[in-house]
């Protein structure tokens, strides 16, 4: 069962490209999220999506756009990134709909922005 | 506003120590709360969880309690291993239509022999 994937593992661009990182889920949860792991501040909610065909802004979403292909799938698009950006990226999913219920998270990307 | 506040590490510890690490919360209610554990390379996994006051969560000989008094949910184990080196975060979820989580900036703990 391989649970939450994401790719790239690692990647650098150049101040101004543009990439989308790649997120799936193979436990059939409702909800996916994206968040952003920096020193000293722990992660931050970037984008969140309660459900096939729903997505919502999160405590950082300036900057990134999202996509939820289908259930499995969840995308995060940096259109001209920044080297503001350069962090490790998280996908999580959960069942969804239970306020206890557990996030499962995937093995992160690593972002460099130069 | 809702926040999470942990004691700042690196935390050292040798083999066989006593381990706490400190979180306290802000928020409106009383919130589930959560332990995520991060092992060096990998993604947060859920460590533990309590889901209302004075509930004790436990997992891997780790134990943490609801204290809705203090607003606290301190992370103890009482003989770390070197295997338990991590970063540790403490987290509650916002509520409402979604489970949004509050982290707390983590812990790194590191265990020697």
């Amino acid at each position: 069962n391989a649970g939450v994937t994401q790719t790239p593992k690692f990647q650098v661009l150049k101040t101004g490209q543009s990439m989308t990182l790649q997120c799936a889920q193979d436990m059939n949860h409702n909800s996916m999220y994206w968040y952003r792991q920096d020193p000293g501040m722990g992660l931050r909610l970037i984008y969140y999506s309660a459900s096939e065909g729903t997505t919502d802004k999160g405590e950082v979403p300036n900057g990134y756009n999202v996509s939820r292909l289908n259930k499995r799938e969840f995308s995060l698009r940096l259109e001209s990134a920044a080297p503001s950006q350069t962090s490790v990226y998280f996908c999580a999913s959960s069942e969804g709909g239970a306020v206890e219920e557990t996030q499962y998270f995937g093995p992160g990307t690593r972002l460099l922005v130069l | 506003g809702n926040s999470v506040t942990q004691m700042e590490g690196p935390v050292t510890l040798s083999e066989e120590a006593f381990l706490t690490i400190n979180c306290t919360y802000t928020a409106t209610g009383y919130p589930s709360l959560f332990w995520y554990v991060q092992y060096p390379g990998e993604g947060l996994q859920l460590l533990l969880k309590a889901t209302k006051a004075d509930d004790k969560g436990s997992n891997k000989g780790f134990e943490a309690t609801y204290r809705k008094e203090t607003t606290s949910f301190h992370l103890e184990k009482g003989s770390v291993q070197v295997s338990d080196s991590a970063v540790y975060f403490c987290a509650f979820p916002l509520g409402g239509a979604t489970n949004k989580l509050i982290f707390g900036t983590g812990t790194l703990l590191a265990v020697q022999p």
